[in-house]
């Protein structure tokens, strides 16, 4: 029973370079979510989706993109990564039940140099 | 506009001591409010939640938490603190569209033998 997966665990990158981070719900979900966790700053929302096809931005959406083409799969893309995006990224999801239980990948650390 | 005000960053206590993280909101509707778990180096993971059918609600691993909505508080307490209850806890409020949640910055337990 797999949950949420995150792809990749670990990435480190140069200034000005490009990458996609993809989650993946074995659960049938219709919501998930990708939060950017830094010390003393807690979760921030960086952008959502709240079903197949749907996509909308959160606390902190700039410079990210994200793609929600499959039901199972929300991707988190860079098109230029800078160092203040340097952080510890979480994709989450929960059924449509409101307010039902978050489920969270276990984290991509990403660091840009 | 919603919020959620953990109070105190890190809370160290001994083993088999009470545990007090304390947690205040802001909501101009009926808030849903949750807390989580994050074990070093792992994703986040329920504790428990209030959806207000009762107003002390209990959780896993011996933790509850008491809505007081004339304090607007949702403290999170455990009778007699565990080495293994050593971990980050946030306190979250789901936002009034109900498609997203908002974190507190977090509080760091440390818990001495």
């Amino acid at each position: 029973n797999a949950g949420v997966t995150q792809t990749p665990k670990f990435r480190v990158l140069k200034t000005g370079q490009s990458m996609t981070l993809l989650c993946a719900q074995d659960m049938n979900h219709e919501y998930m979510y990708w939060y950017r966790q830094d010390p003393g700053m807690g979760l921030r929302l960086i952008h959502y989706s709240v079903g197949e096809g749907t996509t909308a931005k959160g606390e902190v959406p700039d410079g990210y993109n994200v793609s929600r083409l499959k039901k199972q799969n929300f991707l988190l893309g860079l098109e230029s990564a800078a160092p203040s995006q340097t952080s510890v990224y979480f994709c989450a999801s929960r059924s449509g039940t409101f307010p039902g239980e978050l489920f969270f990948g276990e984290g991509s650390r990403l660091t840009v140099l | 506009a919603q919020s959620v005000t953990q109070l105190g960053s890190h809370v160290s206590v001994s083993e088999g001591a009470l545990v007090l993280l304390r947690c205040n909101y802001s909501s101009s509707v009926p808030p849903y409010l949750f807390w989580y778990v994050q074990y070093p180096n792992q994703g986040l993971q329920l504790l428990l939640k209030y959806t207000s059918a009762a107003t002390l609600v209990k959780g896993i691993n011996g933790f509850e938490a008491e809505f007081k909505k004339s304090e607007t508080s949702f403290h999170l307490t455990k009778p007699s603190a565990h080495m293994s209850d050593a971990a980050e806890y946030f306190c979250v409020l789901a936002n009034q569209a109900g498609t997203a949640l908002i974190f507190g910055k977090g509080t760091t337990l440390s818990v001495s033998s």
